[in-house]
């Protein structure tokens, strides 16, 4: 069953901690992207992976980091620097980078920093 | 700066009615566009996508239309059924940007049974 899997589905953090989000695909895509989405907002880009060892800042990457050790995986850490982590978070993988082909989407961690 | 933005936040049909969701884009570079659903606590799931080269394109129920040259794009969903009820986006590939995705807002479709 090829897909994107997220885990875990919801997560609790005190502030101040830092968080790590897990993202797995096995389609063997070569470009990966986190995703902020809270209420009512669009899908806003934090940070974007073309190949692996490589990875670009997205619109909004201040107080989060990524690694792509691995074709596969693409974890994302949620750093106490991040002012306002609370929000759903998204991971999605394509074929290549660019915006010319489609996305395929994980279910989502929404994550709750209290 | 170039964005992708949506005429109508929310919109309430009958169920069995068509269904029409606008998006209008800004960039006239774009060359790829894209329309997802959520539904709530969900990941996006793609529906169907176009090219620049292409004015329409048609999937299972589902038609999108590009005008370049109003730069509008619609999503129309035929005989809509209560399981069709979530948020739609649209999205573009911008060359002016870093060259991803950027996405609208969304509009969420009730069906009314």
């Amino acid at each position: 069953d090829g897909g994107i899997t997220q885990s875990p589905k919801y997560l609790f953090r005190k502030e101040g901690q830092n968080v790590t989000l897990s993202c797995e695909q096995n389609l063997n895509h070569d470009a990966m992207y986190w995703y902020r989405q809270d209420p009512g907002q669009g899908l806003r880009l934090i940070y974007y992976s073309q190949i692996v060892n490589d990875f670009q800042k997205g619109d909004i990457a201040e107080g989060y980091s990524v690694s792509r050790e691995k074709k596969e995986s693409f974890p994302l850490t949620v750093t106490s620097a991040q002012k306002n982590p609370t929000a759903f978070y998204l991971c999605a993988s394509s074929m290549s980078a660019g915006g010319r082909y489609e996305q395929y989407f994980g279910p989502g961690t929404r994550l709750t920093v209290t | 700066g170039e964005s992708v933005g949506l005429h109508l936040p929310t919109l309430s049909v009958q169920e069995g009615d068509n269904s029409i969701i606008n998006c209008a884009y800004s960039n006239s570079a774009s060359d790829y566009f894209i329309w997802y659903k959520q539904e709530s606590g969900k990941g996006p799931q793609f529906i169907i996508d176009i090219r620049s080269n292409m004015d329409k394109r048609q999937g299972q129920r589902v038609t999108v239309l590009l005008n370049k040259t109003v730069k509008h794009l619609s999503l129309q969903i035929a005989a809509t059924q209560p399981g069709d009820s979530a948020v739609y986006f649209c999205a573009e590939n911008s060359d002016g940007s870093q060259g991803n995705l950027i996405f609208g807002k969304g509009t969420k479709l009730s069906v009314k049974p």
